[in-house]
């Protein structure tokens, strides 16, 4: 199975400043068909997971251009440009690309400092 | 609009069984494969189990085969997941999804003497 892991655990940023999170896969995330089924999830406080990216760097229906992602083969991030209150909660990062199974980095908590 | 809305869960005793249930609305649930992902309390997601559009392809993660069963009637669309042996590991908020991209509020099961 594919291991992924996040850095930071925690990130604490002022208001309107930027964060990143790192993802980095135990094997490449490149399909045989040419995508690359890395996705990065936001869960807020007490809520379920939300989608905010698909394929890398695709953001979902919805979600604010302050998030982008980028990356390739076995390494992506997640940047927030200027960090809004709404954004604290835990991101974790998602591959489909071997799949069964599906599997999730860790976690990686944004909080206010 | 998706939506997607678990119920059935509960508290049970070692050894005990439950049914999930999660219906849906908003898209052409008989199109797209779903997921079961669960969450135990402070921790992150874990990948549990995944059917497609005509329950065809079945998947389980290695910590429920042979005591849960996933399955879908596209006629009620609706998805369920059969959770027999349960264990205390096993407890944590289970969520339906929509392949990736579309996550319902989860609901909690329990597993305790």
């Amino acid at each position: 199975d594919i291991v992924m892991t996040q850095t930071p655990l925690s990130s604490p940023v002022t208001l309107g400043q930027p964060a990143s999170i790192s993802c980095r896969s135990s094997q490449s995330l490149v399909h045989s068909d040419g995508n690359t089924y890395l996705s990065w999830l936001q869960q807020r406080p007490g809520q379920p997971p939300r989608l905010l990216i698909y394929k890398i760097s695709n953001r979902f229906s919805g979600v604010p251009d302050r998030f982008s992602g980028s990356g390739a083969g076995t390494d992506f991030t997640l940047k927030i440009s200027r960090v809004e209150a709404e954004d604290v909660g835990v991101y974790y990062c998602m591959q489909a690309t071997q799949f069964p199974p599906l599997t999730f980095g860790g976690g990686t908590k944004v909080e206010i400092k | 609009e998706v939506q997607l809305v678990e119920s059935g869960g509960g508290l049970v005793k070692p050894g005990g069984s439950l049914r999930l249930s999660c219906a849906a609305s908003g898209f052409t649930f008989s199109s797209y494969s779903m997921n079961w992902v669960r969450q135990a309390p402070g921790k992150g997601l874990e990948w549990v189990s995944s059917i497609s559009s005509s329950s065809s392809y079945i998947y389980y993660a290695d910590s429920v085969k042979g005591r849960f069963t996933i399955s879908r009637d596209n006629a009620k669309n609706s998805l369920y997941l059969q959770m027999n042996s349960l264990r205390a590991e096993d407890t944590a908020v289970y969520y339906c999804a929509r392949e990736g991209d579309s996550w319902g509020q989860g609901t909690l099961v329990t597993v305790s003497s």
